[in-house]
């Protein structure tokens, strides 16, 4: 079983709709989570960080994590079409060195 | 607002040949990262650098690989000897610590093309 595992689309949606991302982990002992975006040719930039279940709110987004199902999402109102790009998640690794461990990434688009 | 920066952003070498890619994480970070990414795969991590020496070290970092921290600036990964299979975009980053709040910073890449 693959440690962080994420549709990798394409997902298409119209401008202003409500985009839902996810993600599901392997490992319980995972605690901090991350969503990156990345825009092509581009290095990951990163977007919201949560490390509990619940909701975390930035604007537009919302990110959520259920830790008893291993879930994790990102939700996007209001969706742009400067939203286009490919989302990561990522898990902290068990360990305490910093790693990072991705998922493959979900591509947005949004079409004006 | 800060940033790492890598160069070159595009090499080509030949394959056997030696390359060394170059970042300048942000000042005051102290965890150092590299990561890469084959075109259409996900983001792996290779390498963690804190206080001088690898903290942690994937599968794919194996002898070939190395990492330096020549002086107070530069964070650099050495491939001794290049295999096709290393074409991918290599990432930098850096994070002034690890956990909850320490998100990382990186760099825009650069895309290795072994031939």
């Amino acid at each position: 079983q693959k440690e962080v595992e994420q549709d990798p689309g394409p997902l298409s949606v119209p401008e202003g709709a409500i985009v839902s991302l996810n993600c599901t982990y392997s490992n319980s002992a995972f605690q901090y989570f991350m969503w990156y975006r990345q825009y092509s040719r581009k290095g990951p930039e990163l977007l919201m960080y949560t490390y509990s279940s619940g909701n975390k709110e930035d604007g537009r987004f919302t990110a959520q994590v259920d830790k008893s199902s291993k879930y994790i999402s990102l939700f996007i109102r209001d969706s742009q079409p400067s939203d286009s790009a490919t989302y990561l998640c990522a898990v902290h690794g068990s360990g305490n060195t910093g790693k990072l461990i991705f998922g493959q990434g979900t591509t947005l688009q949004v079409k004006p | 607002e800060p940033e790492v920066t890598q160069t070159p952003s595009h090499q080509v070498t030949q394959m056997g040949q030696e390359v060394i890619l170059r970042c300048v994480p942000i000042s005051n970070h102290l965890y150092f990262y590299w990561y890469r990414q084959i075109l259409g795969q996900k983001v792996e991590f290779l390498v963690s650098f804190y206080n001088n020496e690898i903290s942690e070290k994937s599968e794919i970092f194996d002898d070939q690989f190395s990492v330096e921290r020549p002086d107070g600036s530069n964070f650099t990964l050495k491939i001794r000897s290049t295999k096709l299979e290393d074409s991918a975009m290599y990432f930098c980053a850096s994070s002034e610590a690890v956990g909850p709040g320490y998100g990382y910073t990186f760099g825009s890449g650069t895309r290795l093309t072994v031939v």
